[in-house]
């Protein structure tokens, strides 16, 4: 079957850019995670949605935003992008709330310049 | 103090050797625990995903968790070159976020 599927796989966006980003989760997943990771800080958590509605939110600034579609896909936007921002984020699927069984995507490459 | 911390390494192997993995943690909320291994330029990939303390098997692979400790430990058996990636231990509580280490870079020297 079709796993985790991000795209655009790589992005080069300009300081005060915004940007969106997209993970289709496999099929039959219900509940998405999004994560930020970065060569100094790890896999840091961002948001996670089931059902459309955000379960659990990372501590990011308001720039961060996510969203979940009634097909389980979603979206992260990421507004006003500063030099920081540039990091792989991972999009992870599970069948739902308290699957911690999770299947990642191979990640979007965002470079801010 | 970071809620999960892990040695980073880089941890070197000769093939064949006996590896083991661990991760400290300080919230006593966690009762899920997973180990991902993750190659260069992919996602995480699961590999052990286990409920509170005891031990789990998987073929070549063995995972540890003493809640008593806070400690959990990620044994792999016969290691072979492949098996060179970083590896990330990962945490939650009840419908909570999971949490993930650092991780540990491995390489199994042929």
């Amino acid at each position: 079957k079709a796993g985790v599927t991000q795209t655009p796989r790589y992005l080069i966006k300009t300081r005060g850019q915004q940007v969106t980003l997209s993970c289709s989760p496999i099929s039959g997943h219900r509940s998405v995670s999004w994560y930020q990771q970065t060569p100094g800080q790890g896999l840091q958590f961002l948001f996670e949605y089931f059902s459309e509605t955000q379960r659990n939110k990372g501590n990011f600034p308001g720039r961060f935003s996510g969203r979940q579609f009634s097909n389980s896909r979603s979206e992260m936007n990421v507004s006003t992008l500063e030099l920081g921002d540039s990091a792989l984020y991972l999009c992870a699927s599970s069948l739902g709330v308290g699957d911690y069984g999770y299947t990642f995507g191979s990640g979007t490459r965002l470079t801010v310049v | 103090q970071k809620e999960v911390e892990q040695d980073p390494g880089p941890l070197s192997v000769p093939e064949g050797a006996i590896v083991s993995l661990n991760c400290t943690y300080s919230n006593s909320a966690f009762q899920y625990f997973m180990w991902y291994r993750q190659y260069s330029r992919k996602g995480p990939e699961l590999l052990m995903y286990t409920y509170s303390s005891g031990n789990k098997e998987d073929g070549r692979f063995t995972a540890q968790v003493d809640k008593s400790s806070k400690y959990i430990s990620l044994f792999i058996r016969d290691s072979q070159p492949s098996d060179s990636a970083t590896y990330l231990c990962a945490m939650s509580g009840p419908y909570d976020k999971v949490i993930f280490g650092p991780g540990t870079s491995l390489s199994v020297i042929p």
